[in-house]
């Protein structure tokens, strides 16, 4: 059963906009998430964190927002570069669990 | 930087081989896991291991089985390797807590 989904297997996005992915779980002892990001041929790395004490977090051209109540969280990359086309994971877990579950993924593509 | 290493990033083998698929990584990291990437479906989980010699069922163990008898080095066995477990195996660790995941680059296996 999949606690973790990204309904959006693909997002295109024009350079310079906003892209908006999002996320929902289904566990809400869930307090711990993670976004990531995965090239072709490469492993995914990590790209920014929320635990659920906080609803926002920035680094940078990255935000990502967690609504605990609908249990949803969605990251937003402004501005859209090509560099940012790539497969996006999301992960949740919670603090007292053993692992991290991962979402399906979503291909953004970053139109020039 | 933490470095996973896994030794190959393309197998062909044919169906009923025994195959190993190795993983390295190099900062002491406590817990190893073996992930599998298929498109539509995300990352599932295969096996994972807390500590030299354990290991645990993550949700897709069938037709799998791990090897850790040192702490860097965690191992996927594909006992008699089937067509079906034709995929991207990600290996990834952690130092354990609320620390992300390190992965490799990947190994793409084709079983024909």
């Amino acid at each position: 059963d999949q606690q973790v989904k990204q309904n959006s297997p693909s997002l295109s996005v024009q350079e310079g906009r906003i892209s908006i992915l999002n996320c929902d779980y289904t566990n809400s002892m869930f307090d711990y998430f993670l976004w990531y990001k995965k090239y072709p041929a490469e492993g995914p790395t990590f790209l920014i964190s929320i635990s659920s004490i906080k609803d926002k977090n920035e680094d940078g051209r990255f935000t990502v927002f967690l609504n605990k109540s609908a249990k949803h969280l969605s990251l937003h990359i402004v501005p859209s570069q090509p560099g940012d086309s790539a497969v996006y994971f999301c992960a949740a877990r919670r603090y007292t669990g053993n692992q991290f579950y991962f979402g399906t993924g979503t291909s953004l593509t970053v139109i020039p | 930087d933490v470095k996973v290493t896994q030794s190959s990033r393309y197998l062909v083998k044919r169906t009923g081989e025994k195959v190993f698929l190795e993983c390295v990584q190099d900062m002491d990291h406590e817990n190893m896991f073996w992930y599998r990437q298929d498109p539509g479906l995300g990352l599932r989980l295969i096996y994972f291991s807390y500590d030299v010699k354990m290991k645990e069922k993550g949700d897709i163990p069938e037709g799998y089985s791990v090897s850790r008898e040192k702490k860097e080095r965690f191992s996927l066995i594909l006992e008699s390797a089937s067509t079906n477990q034709t995929s991207m195996y990600l290996c990834a660790s952690s130092p354990g807590g609320l620390y992300g995941y390190t992965f490799g680059s990947g190994t793409r296996l084709t079983v024909v």
